[in-house]
């Protein structure tokens, strides 16, 4: 089975402007999580999807969002780009059976460099 | 509410040292238990888990973790490690009941030292 892919790679951006980052989850998986990887701050979670319905959220701005596609892809989206939000973003897929007991599979990630 | 810590975030050890990664948690429900590592440049990928039963649990590259329930912890070992080991390490915790979130700790970069 082919794993998560995330597109693109790597990504430089301005202040003020907006980001799309996309996420294919393996085969089968219906849930897909976004997660916030900073030194010093380790993995932030930022939402999950399951079945097109945001199961779960984190805390972070409403600039942050997402969304999950009827084939299980999904895409999340910064607006109004920060410095801060420089990171590595990170995609998980999972069974998601629920209860929590689910192993999670990462992509790559995707490196957002704002300037 | 649930939560991990990490209490060390760097480790370096000599190669064909043994080791010992420490994580504790904090959980008002039953958890589930998770060692991830990360190499260089990639995603997270699963070392091992805890669910129930075993509280030894064995798992990829000769790493195992013991949960144990009365001190909240979880702490990841391996009785010899190699250069490859070099990665970083995150401890995660997931609660039972519900479709509950996966909290990630902070991480530890242990250091293989020839």
């Amino acid at each position: 089975k082919a794993g998560v892919t995330q597109t693109p790679r790597y990504l430089i951006k301005t202040r003020g402007q907006q980001v799309t980052l996309s996420c294919s989850p393996i085969s089968g998986h219906r849930s897909v999580s976004w997660y916030q990887q900073t030194p010093g701050q380790g993995l932030q979670f930022l939402f999950e999807y399951f079945s097109e319905t945001q199961r779960n959220k984190g805390n972070f701005p409403g600039r942050f969002s997402g969304r999950q596609f009827s084939n299980s892809r999904s895409e999340m989206n910064v607006s109004t780009l920060e410095l801060g939000d420089s990171a590595l973003y990170l995609c998980a897929s999972s069974l998601a059976r629920g209860m929590g007991r689910d192993e999670q599979y990462f992509g790559p990630g995707t490196r957002l460099t704002v300037t | 509410a649930q939560s991990v810590t990490q209490l060390d975030s760097q480790v370096p050890v000599f190669e064909e040292a043994p080791v010992e990664l420490r994580c504790n948690y904090s959980s008002s429900v039953s958890v589930y238990l998770f060692w991830y590592v990360q190499y260089p440049n990639q995603g997270l990928q699963l070392l091992l888990k805890y669910l129930s039963g075993s509280t030894l649990v064995k798992g990829i590259n000769g790493f195992e973790a013991e949960f144990n329930k009365s001190q909240t912890s979880f702490h990841l070992r391996k009785p010899s490690v190699h250069i490859s080991d070099t990665a970083e390490y995150f401890c995660a915790v997931s609660g039972d009941g519900g479709y509950q979130k996966v909290t990630f700790g902070i991480g530890t970069k242990l250091q293989v030292i020839p």
